[in-house]
């Protein structure tokens, strides 16, 4: 299975930030949650959320207001999209596929695609 | 939300040296811990899950520990690629929340 994510690189302040996630070699609608990951330059993993093929969404406190991930089972991707951004959305931003089991963990990794917010 | 600590945030070791980092999470995740190696400019990739199980394809050298609230990471011997940072994520619950990181440096 591999993961791509794709989108601009470069996103001005308060606008929306927009993200996809092609998954090849495998079916989204499989047992698997699908997520999203990203990482300030210089800086730790932060965990946006995960979705279920079904719709079923997760996300993390801090970002829940602005944040909407989607899926589309017809194209085998999964969007994301982060409302009103700032420069503190600066990141890299990894999509990843992770397994419905209890304590289920992020593999594979897509490669990251890199976004900065500025004027 | 379950905070991780990892410990310590960088080390810097010889080729060869035993290597631990710890993670400790603010309340007990039971075995629901996977560690992650992420190399400069890649991806992060998974080492260990479920505590202690090693993943399909990771050199023994690694290996994971731990239940609770207090888990480590151990590189029996230090090798040149483990350059790397180390970060640990619980999954027992959401928000998953991933420890701060160890940079880890080859002397």
């Amino acid at each position: 299975v591999q993961l791509q994510e794709s989108g601009p690189g470069l996103v001005k302040p308060s606008e929306t930030l927009s993200l996809t996630c092609a998954v090849s070699n495998d079916s989204i609608t499989r047992n698997y949650h699908w997520g999203w990951i990203r990482q300030p330059p210089g800086k730790g993993l932060e965990w946006i959320g995960d979705i279920y093929y079904s719709g079923n969404t997760f996300y993390t406190p801090s970002l829940k207001s602005r944040v909407t991930i989607s899926i589309d089972t017809s194209k085998n991707q999964f969007s994301l999209k982060l409302t009103s951004v700032t420069a503190a959305d600066t990141a890299m931003y990894y999509c990843a596929r992770r397994l419905i089991v209890a304590g289920g963990w992020f593999d594979p990794w897509g490669q990251g695609t890199l976004v900065t917010v500025s004027s | 939300d379950i905070q991780l600590t990892q410990s310590p945030s960088f080390l810097s070791a010889s080729v060869g040296d035993r290597v631990t980092i710890t993670c400790r999470a603010s309340q007990g995740i039971s075995g629901y811990l996977a560690w992650y190696q992420q190399k400069p400019g890649q991806p992060p990739k998974v080492l260990i899950y479920d505590a202690s199980t090693l993943q399909s394809g990771v050199p023994s050298r690694f290996s994971g520990s731990g239940s609770g609230t207090e888990f480590t990471l151990t590189v029996s011997s230090l090798q040149p690629e483990d350059l790397a940072t180390y970060y640990c994520q619980q999954l027992i619950t959401y928000p998953l929340t991933f420890g701060g990181g160890t940079k880890v440096e080859i002397k």
